[in-house]
């Protein structure tokens, strides 16, 4: 079984300062993907990143990078100069890789709303 | 556009009436998916296939049934529909076995039962 926990309900920013969104994970798989989702107010689920469990490095696109410190088993979010269009949900997600059936089908946490402050 | 095409958008059903919600995409991915968003509570999968005529069930598939006969379209059917059942459904693809592909997700249904 895999678990996601997201502790934050709500987070706030002010624009153009950095925000760090948590997310812990649980699995028993030993290899598996991370990821996270930006759902903004319109409803769409719109993909953000990627981090495989034996990626060397952090990955990183644009202004989102992931802070994945495998031995905490944590897979944080970081945003770089939020944005007013930066406020939405943000779900964070896994999916197992080697075992079989459900396990290997993406398991979403209950997601983090963000607020940008002008 | 290429992409995962849900209908309707929107639904209001009375207890016990049956429906259909359909899926379809065009990208040729062999894996797809539903899940339901309720507040609080992420996003729950229902049902998923890994391919044509292969389906399982997922974290609460109670209450709904699904069907694969083709790569491109996977609808999913509430057999009776309960008040429980409210709730925006999603449905998802993805090329399968490609681990760092993101799912594409479809716009979503939102879905009353009163």
């Amino acid at each position: 079984a895999q678990k996601i926990t997201q502790t934050q309900p709500g987070m706030f920013v002010q624009e153009k300062e950095a925000v760090t969104l948590d997310c812990t994970y649980d699995t028993s798989d030993p290899s598996y993907g991370l990821f996270w989702y930006k759902q903004p107010s319109s409803g769409e689920m719109i993909f953000l990143i990627y981090q495989g469990s034996y990626d060397q490095q952090n990955a990183t696109e644009g202004r989102y990078s992931l802070n994945f410190q495998k031995a905490r088993k944590s897979a944080n979010l970081v945003i770089s100069a939020s944005q007013l269009g930066d406020s939405a949900m943000y779900f964070c997600a896994m999916r197992g890789l080697i075992s079989s059936g459900s396990a290997r089908q993406l398991t979403f946490g209950s997601g983090t709303q963000l607020t940008v402050l002008p | 556009n290429a992409g995962v095409t849900q209908t309707p958008k929107f639904q209001v059903l009375k207890t016990g009436q049956s429906m259909t919600l359909q899926c379809a995409q065009d990208m040729n991915h062999e894996y797809m998916s539903w899940y339901r968003q309720d507040p609080g509570m992420g996003l729950r999968l229902i049902h998923y296939s890994v391919g044509a005529g292969i389906t399982d069930q997922g974290e609460v598939p109670n209450g709904y049934n699904v069907s694969r006969s083709t790569t491109e379209d996977f609808p999913l059917r509430l057999l009776s529909a309960a008040p429980s059942q409210t709730s925006v459904y999603f449905c998802a693809s993805s090329i399968y076995g490609q681990t760092s592909y993101g799912y594409t997700f479809g716009s979503g249904t939102r879905l009353t039962v009163v």
